[in-house]
């Protein structure tokens, strides 16, 4: 199966700093890749949709000027949690897909992240 | 709006039992349903995929069943381990296509008692 790697798999940092997830497709181009948090006993949500090229789409109630998402390149989507707060303490995980050469999406291993 | 749900929230077994979770979803034209294993404060495993073409999908000691009439998916895990204990997650494309964006049901967490 398709491979997405997600760095870092854990991050500590200090409120008000800023701290950036990387999601990368390795063995395959993904036009389209997705982010999602789980905030402590709940599900996933989606957070935004990225196309390569193109800005993200985000879901309503997620501040796009907080989760900064690039994805400038077809294996490569960074999220940035700017100004970053208690309250941002979660979970996150991407996933990378391809139009037309993959029936399902790809995970990465996720990224736990605690502002303190 | 497709919508996924899982009932039971959590179970608890003693080790060698079969048990069954399910999973329902609201708007039947899936492509695909998905069933997913996570362990506490880790990512995903994803453990079987089935296609809407497909009634069910077997891996090892897994094995999902699809209902796209009804709207309804069950995992079936026969002699059950401790190592089994986890959270399991059934999730289906949201969008138009078979690569879309994933709703995933709360998850059931499954307690597994040596």
């Amino acid at each position: 199966g398709a491979v997405v790697s997600q760095h870092p798999s854990w991050v500590i940092c200090k409120s008000g700093t800023s701290v950036k997830i990387e999601c990368r497709s390795l063995d395959f181009q993904a036009t389209t890749m997705f982010w999602y948090r789980q905030f402590p006993k709940q599900s996933l949500m989606l957070m935004a949709t990225s196309n390569e090229g193109s800005k993200a789409t985000y879901e309503q109630g997620v501040e796009k000027d907080k989760f900064l998402i690039n994805h400038a390149s077809l294996t490569l989507s960074t999220l940035t949690v700017t100004s970053a707060h208690p309250e941002d303490s979660s979970f996150y995980i991407c996933s990378a897909s391809v139009a037309g050469q993959r029936t399902e999406a790809f995970f990465g291993q996720g990224t736990r992240l605690t502002v303190v | 709006k497709q919508e996924v749900t899982q009932i039971p929230a959590a179970l608890s077994v003693p080790e060698g039992e079969n048990l069954v979770l399910n999973c329902s979803f609201t708007d039947s034209a899936i492509y695909n349903l998905q069933w997913f294993r996570q362990d506490p404060g880790k990512g995903l495993t994803s453990l079987l995929l089935i296609q809407s073409s497909q009634r069910e999908q077997t891996s090892g000691r897994l094995n999902a069943s699809l209902d796209k009439s009804s709207g309804r998916s069950t995992l079936y895990i026969a002699a059950s381990q401790p190592g089994d204990s986890a959270t399991y997650l059934c999730a289906v494309p949201g969008g138009k296509t078979s690569y879309d964006k994933v709703i995933f049901g709360p998850g059931t967490s499954l307690s597994v008692i040596p």
